[in-house]
């Protein structure tokens, strides 16, 4: 039974590439959360997806940030041309399609550093 | 939106001990969860728990949803139980959980 995956695990980016990160989330989930750890801190919400459709980005930031969720393959957050502050911790966690309940799992993050 | 606070921020422990960590929140909950962070960064569940009571081994926790706070209990503390400790809800109108700032936990051996 596998749990929520991400991938890379740690990723090294130049200053104005892109970065695409991707996270596939447990079996029979539909709904995918994705988050930025700074350092230090706690988890901030960036976007929150159901298959093919972006329920939530009040988190994201507007320009550069941006996730899909198709209807096939992994929820993909992709940043365009990063910058040194975009280095973070990025996790992805999936809930499942039960009602009002939304427990959330986690995968074991993304840490993107920015050279 | 919910704001969600958590005490105390740092907390170390000698092998053994027992501990109390908290977390207030502003608003009614719909969902509300403990997390252990632990030092390689990987987020485990603890508890889903809006309301009520829950153990599992040495640890447990309570929500008084009327009184806006819930409660992770640690009892004979293992330096295996290392690491932050985050409490995450919604409410308050919104389904996007917050986080809070997290308890960080050191046990010695």
């Amino acid at each position: 039974n596998a749990g929520v995956m991400q991938n890379p695990r740690h990723l090294v980016r130049r200053r104005g590439q892109e970065a695409r990160l991707r996270c596939s989330p447990m079996k029979g989930h539909s709904h995918v959360y994705w988050y930025r750890q700074l350092p230090e801190e706690g988890l901030k919400f960036m976007v929150y997806l159901q298959k093919e459709n972006i329920i939530d980005e009040s988190g994201m930031p507007k320009e550069r940030f941006s996730a899909e969720f198709p209807k096939e393959g992994p929820s993909i957050l992709r940043i365009q041309q990063v910058v040194r502050g975009d280095s973070a911790a990025y996790f992805c966690a999936s809930s499942p399609p039960d009602g009002q309940v939304y427990e959330q799992y986690f995968g074991p993050g993304t840490r993107l550093t920015v050279t | 939106g919910i704001q969600v606070e958590q005490s105390p921020p740092d907390l170390i422990l000698q092998e053994g001990a027992n501990s109390t960590l908290r977390c207030n929140f502003s608003d009614s909950v719909n969902n509300l969860q403990w997390f252990h962070q632990n030092p390689w960064g990987q987020l485990i569940n603890l508890f889903y728990i809006p309301s009520g009571t829950k153990q599992n081994g040495r640890l447990s926790a309570t929500t008084v949803a009327t009184e806006r706070y819930s409660l992770l209990y640690i009892s004979s503390s293992q330096t295996t139980d290392s690491g932050v400790y985050f409490c995450a809800a919604d409410g308050g109108g919104s389904y996007i959980p917050t986080f809070g700032r997290g308890t960080s936990l050191i046990v010695h051996p």
